[in-house]
């Protein structure tokens, strides 16, 4: 069965900097990796997938993410980080094209000004 | 841009009743997903739905849960008899299909309260 951990609950970072938000993943065969990220009383918002191809992957708004398959790895990177980048973000994985996403207990990422 | 449409948006329902969660996917896809995500939770598959007949099911969705898309738009998820631990937002999902693993697109949930 397939699973994702991601081990911060919270991350804090001021505005500016750089951001990292950790996500490893478990899965039989060629994972198919997928961030989301939720605002207050939203939906989940699509931010960016890891199908095959190169390991970084670009995404919305600025974020991206590097596939790391010896360390089964898929952290969400932004060089510079806003106020607005604040909300709640999600790791996921499927096993295979359009079977379930199973999403990690997610990372709640506060940007400080 | 397309959107996964959801009503209503906030439903409060008495223990024991029956409520139907409504969902419009996008027109051109053809996976449909039911999640939930209890307050302050992971979010959680509950069902998966392709060409008219469940495909995939957690071990959430007993007996009383069940799915319809009746028309050929909307997508419903029924519970029978609702229980204070059925109280969570319940996300409905949709993806093109296609062997590359499109992404989902999820509505803004419907946010179910059992009193």
């Amino acid at each position: 069965a397939q699973s994702v951990a991601q081990p911060e609950d919270q991350v804090n970072v001021a505005e500016g900097n750089p951001l990292t938000v950790k996500c490893t993943y478990s899965v039989s065969g060629n994972p198919y990796l997928f961030w989301y990220v939720q605002y207050p009383n939203r939906g989940l918002q699509f931010l960016l997938k890891y199908i095959t191809g190169d390991n970084l992957v670009k995404g919305s708004y600025g974020f991206e993410a590097e596939f790391n398959k010896s360390q089964t790895s898929f952290h969400l990177k932004k060089p510079s980080a806003l106020v607005s980048d604040s909300a709640l973000y999600f790791c996921a994985v499927r096993r295979s094209g359009n079977t379930p996403l199973v999403f990690g207990k997610g990372t709640r990422l506060s940007v400080i000004a | 841009e397309p959107e996964v449409t959801q009503t209503p948006s906030h439903q409060v329902t008495q223990m024991g009743q029956e409520v139907i969660l409504r969902c419009v996917p996008i027109s051109n896809h053809l996976y449909f997903y039911w999640y939930r995500q209890i307050l302050g939770q992971k979010v959680e598959f509950l069902v998966s739905f392709y060409n008219n007949e469940i495909s995939e099911k957690s071990e959430i969705f007993d007996d009383q849960f069940s799915v319809e898309r009746p028309d050929g738009s909307n997508f419903t998820l029924k519970i029978r008899s609702t229980k204070l631990e059925d109280s969570a937002m319940y996300f409905c999902a949709s993806t093109a299909g296609g062997p590359k693993g499109a992404e989902a697109f999820f509505g803004q949930g419907t946010r179910l309260t059992v009193v």
